[in-house]
């Protein structure tokens, strides 16, 4: 069974912290995508990876850098926590050609209080 | 930012109902129209992935519609269920990026 698997259900946050969402896929994938979603707006894309090492903006990514050192494991970090970072992250993986599905994970829920 | 555009934003039906949503993309550079559908506590599912003008494709009651030319993509779902309840996503999709509209969240109604 294919997974994708985010290192946390919830979390709570204090504002000014520094906070790491990980992300870990076991399918091999070349993409990998980090994605918050609010009430009205949908998934908003915040960055992307093709690649080991490498990573693109999205659409939201002030406030926010990523990590991807290997190939299974890409990671969201917050480098000074908001009150308006408090969101569900959902973090995906496909394959490069976008001619097949996406995967996600079971999403994070970032409180910052 | 790509703009990628769902309609209606929310929908009640009775069970039985037939029902339609729409999905609005960008033509130009088109690769591939995903489907999902998001199930509350769960993780967002793939329906369809399409990639050529005039697909069609179709599971159990879904099916799904692609018209690349003009950038949009209907989602279909016939006689609905009560357990069709969820938020339906569409993407455009392009070598590495994937975009999402808002969604649809369908409600149906026992």
């Amino acid at each position: 069974d294919v997974k994708v698997t985010q290192s946390s259900r919830y979390l709570v946050k204090r504002t000014g912290e520094k906070v790491f969402l990980e992300c870990v896929q076991d399918m091999d994938h070349e993409n990998m995508f980090w994605y918050r979603q609010d009430p009205g707006l949908g998934l908003r894309l915040i960055y992307f990876s093709y690649d080991v090492k490498m990573k693109e903006k999205g659409d939201i990514p002030e406030g926010y850098s990523v990590s991807r050192e290997k190939k299974e494991r890409f990671s969201l970090i917050l480098e000074s926590a908001s009150t308006n970072q408090t969101s569900m992250y959902l973090c995906a993986s496909s394959p490069h050609l976008m001619n097949t599905e996406a995967f996600f994970g079971q999403g994070t829920r970032l409180t910052v209080v | 930012i790509l703009n990628v555009e769902q309609s209606p934003q929310s929908l009640h039906v009775q069970e039985g109902d037939s029902t339609n949503f729409t999905c609005s993309f960008p033509s130009s550079n088109f690769y591939a129209l995903h489907w999902y559908r998001w199930e509350t506590a769960k993780s967002p599912e793939a329906l369809f992935v399409m990639t050529l003008n005039g697909d069609e494709k179709k599971k159990g009651r879904i099916s799904a519609t692609l018209n690349t030319k003009e950038g949009y993509s209907y989602l279909y779902i016939k006689g609905s269920q009560p357990e069709d309840s969820a938020t339906y996503l569409c993407a455009w999709g392009n070598t590495g990026k994937l975009i999402f509209g808002q969604g649809t969240t369908l409600q149906v109604k026992p």
